[in-house]
This record gives C-alpha cells, structure tokens and sequence, in this order.
C-alpha cells in the first residue's frame, strides 16, 4: 500500500471549515483513498473514502486531485467534537487486509 | 446495529496472569481484525480472521498470545502469562467484503484498555 504523508498538527476555528490535506504521490490506480479519524480514547471512526471522484456525506468531503497525488478532507463546519487525530490511508479495497495508520494529523478545534 | 462490541473496557491485571478479551462483531461481516495501540508504536495489526478461519497472525508478537474465533459473532484474544510491556488499548474491527469496490469499510469497537502491572 503506498505511503501517505499528513502535517502532524492543524488548528482551526469553531464553525469554520477544516481542510486537512494528504500527500500520496506513489498512488497506484487501484489503491483507494480512506480516512478516519480518532476521538481520544475512542476506536478510529470512519469517514469517507474514494478512488478518483470527489465524494461527499454526512460527516464531510473528499477532494482528490486529477493525478491523484494528493487529496483534503473537508469538514464544512468544524465543532468542539471533531477534535481528533485523523488518518489518511491508501489502500486496495477489497483486499481484507489490514488498515495501516500512520501517525495522521492532530486536529485541535478552537472555540 | 449496536457496532462492534469489547468487553472488558478496562482490565488491570498483574504480571503472570491470564487476560481474556472479547469481540462481538457487527453482524453480517465476515472479516474480523485485532489491534493494538500504544504510544510508541502507534495502530497495529495483530491477527485477522475472514469467515472465522485466522488467515494472517504474523502480527501477533509472540506466543503469549493467541486468538480464537468460535463462530461468526465470536471472538478473543488470550494473552498468558500477561507482561507490563503488554499494556496498551486493544481494538476489534470488521468490515465485510461486498463486490462493489471500495467498500470493505472497517468498523472499530471502543477498544480495551489493559493495564499489566
């Protein structure tokens, strides 16, 4: 699975929005873009993921560049609870294989 | 769907004795994975079961260790005899595996914190 880079920390204001990008320049074309995110003291949650297209949902967006080299995760409008170490992972679906977690980067909501 | 379920979710224990920890997983899937975390070392894979057979446990750290899946809805990690060094959180997930691509999400329970003293 290729390797993903993440900045270790972020700070963003309350009721703005949260973009926290990822680099994956060794991408390859089956490998999917995933990302979780982990409240302290909580397994890792879910979010999103995608292979080429943009994706959107409940939680958040997923932009991934044209040579999907990079992509962001966006929450529109950050809150106190989306405080949380979020994870960025490359992966090919449909594998059964493990999750790998890399270090991901420490999101501190401001109030 | 209640998610994945752990218990205990907290274990202090003492060195030399033997932990047992539970998994129910989330009813349908047929993948069943555990971890560890630790500051150190971060997220890790431990052993992996897919329709209750153990198919990868190279992550497992050494003998003192062994997993067991008895059933679908069924799952535990034993660590015997237990050592300070093996405190971390350990968390169950899984996912199921689904013919449309890029959807073998894993979901993770709330983890077991294990406190060896």
């Amino acid at each position: 699975d290729a390797k993903t880079t993440q900045p270790p920390s972020m700070d963003c204001a309350e009721g703005r929005a949260a973009n926290l990008p990822c680099n994956h320049s060794t991408i390859s074309g089956n490998e999917y873009v995933y990302w979780y995110r982990q409240i302290h003291s909580q397994g890792p949650q879910y979010i999103i993921h995608g292979l080429k297209n943009n994706e959107t949902n409940e939680m958040a967006s997923l932009i991934i560049t044209e040579d999907r080299k990079s992509s962001t995760l966006i929450l529109p409008h950050a809150t106190l609870r989306d405080t949380a170490v979020y994870y960025c992972i490359v992966r090919v679906a449909n594998t059964g294989n493990q999750f790998y977690f890399g270090t991901g980067t420490s999101l501190t909501v401001i109030p | 769907d209640a998610g994945v379920i752990q218990s205990p979710r907290h274990e202090v224990t003492e060195m030399g004795q033997e932990v047992t920890l539970r998994c129910k997983p989330i009813s349908g899937h047929d993948y069943l994975f555990w971890y560890r975390q630790t500051m150190m070392r971060g997220l890790e894979l431990l052993i992996y079961f897919n329709n209750n057979v153990p198919i990868d446990d190279s992550g497992m750290p050494e003998d003192r260790f062994s997993a067991k899946m008895p059933n679908a809805s069924f799952s535990t990690l034993k660590i015997q005899p237990s050592e300070p060094r093996d405190s971390a959180v350990y968390f169950c997930a899984s996912s199921l595996m689904q013919q449309r691509e890029g959807t073998d999400t894993q979901y993770f329970g709330p983890g077991t914190r294990l406190t060896v003293l």
